[in-house]
C-alpha cells in the first residue's frame, strides 16, 4: 500500500521560474514530512522538513506548504536553477506506534530545469 | 567526512551467493535505518537498528534476509543465497535518534544478481 503518493513521475520547468512539486499522504497518523533530492547513483539528500503542527516551512529558495486537512504537500522551488535538476523524494513519519522511525516514501518526481 | 559511509558500492553476486552491505553512521549517530529501491520505485523501509538492538525489522523479507548492528563496527545487512529480484540499491540511513525525524542517506550499495 503506497501511503505516500507523487502522482507526476516528471516536472520540466524554465531556469528562473517556479517549481512545485505536489506529494499526497493518506494515513492520518504521519505527523513530520521531509523532502529529499537524490542524483543518479548518489544517496538521498535532506532537503527540507515541515511538523504537522506547522503549515510552511521556509529555507532559502525552498518552501514547504502542508495542508492537513487535504493530507497534501508541496515544494516550492524559487527560482529554479538547472543545478535542481534531481529527483525530489516526499517522505512521511509517525512518531506513534509500531512504525516508529521509519520513513515512508513516494516514488520521487524527476525535475528538470532547462536554462 | 563525517556522512554515512556505505561499502561496497557495487556488488555483484551469483544466485546462491551471500552479500553482505555495510554502512557506518554519521558520527554521533545511534540509530541506523536500512532502505531498498527497487529500479522505478520510491525507497522501502526494511530495518531499524540501534546499537546491539533490532528495534523494528517487520519490512524485512522474513527469509534470507538479517541486520546487525553490533556494539562495535559498522551496520551490517546480510542476504543468504541471493536471487535476481535481490537486484536493488539498498540505502543506510542514520539518526540522532526516533525523536530525530531527519535520517541522513549513504550514497547506497547497488547489487546485481547474476
Amino acid at each position: 500500500d503506497q501511503q505516500v503518493k507523487q502522482n507526476s513521475p516528471s516536472l520540466s520547468v524554465q531556469e528562473g521560474r517556479i517549481s512545485i512539486l505536489n506529494c499526497d499522504y493518506t494515513n492520518s497518523m504521519f505527523d513530520y514530512f521531509l523532502w529529499y533530492k537524490k542524483y543518479p547513483a548518489e544517496g538521498p539528500t535532506f532537503l527540507i522538513s515541515i511538523s504537522s503542527i506547522k503549515d510552511k516551512n521556509e529555507d532559502g529558495r525552498f518552501t514547504v506548504f502542508l495542508n492537513k486537512s487535504a493530507k497534501h504537500l508541496s515544494l516550492h522551488i524559487v527560482p529554479s536553477q538547472p543545478g535542481d535538476s534531481a529527483v525530489y523524494f516526499c517522505a512521511a513519519s509517525s512518531d506513534r506506534g509500531s512504525t516508529l522511525g521509519r520513513l515512508y516514501f513516494g516514488r520521487g518526481t524527476q525535475l528538470t530545469v532547462w536554462p | 567526512n563525517a556522512g554515512v559511509m556505505q561499502n561496497p558500492r557495487h556488488l555483484v553476486r551469483r544466485r546462491g551467493q551471500e552479500a553482505r552491505l555495510r554502512c557506518s553512521p554519521m558520527k554521533g549517530h545511534s540509530h541506523v535505518y536500512w532502505y531498498r529501491q527497487l529500479p522505478e520505485e520510491g525507497l522501502k523501509f526494511m530495518v531499524y537498528l540501534q546499537k546491539e538492538n533490532i528495534i523494528d525489522e517487520s519490512g524485512m523479507p522474513k527469509e534470507r534476509f538479517s541486520a546487525e548492528f553490533p556494539k562495535e563496527g559498522p551496520s551490517i545487512l546480510r542476504i543468504q543465497q541471493v536471487v535476481r529480484g535481490d537486484s536493488a540499491a539498498y540505502f543506510c540511513a542514520s539518526s540522532l535518534g526516533h525523536n530525530s525525524y531527519e535520517q541522513y542517506f549513504g550514497p547506497g550499495t547497488r547489487l546485481t544478481v547474476t
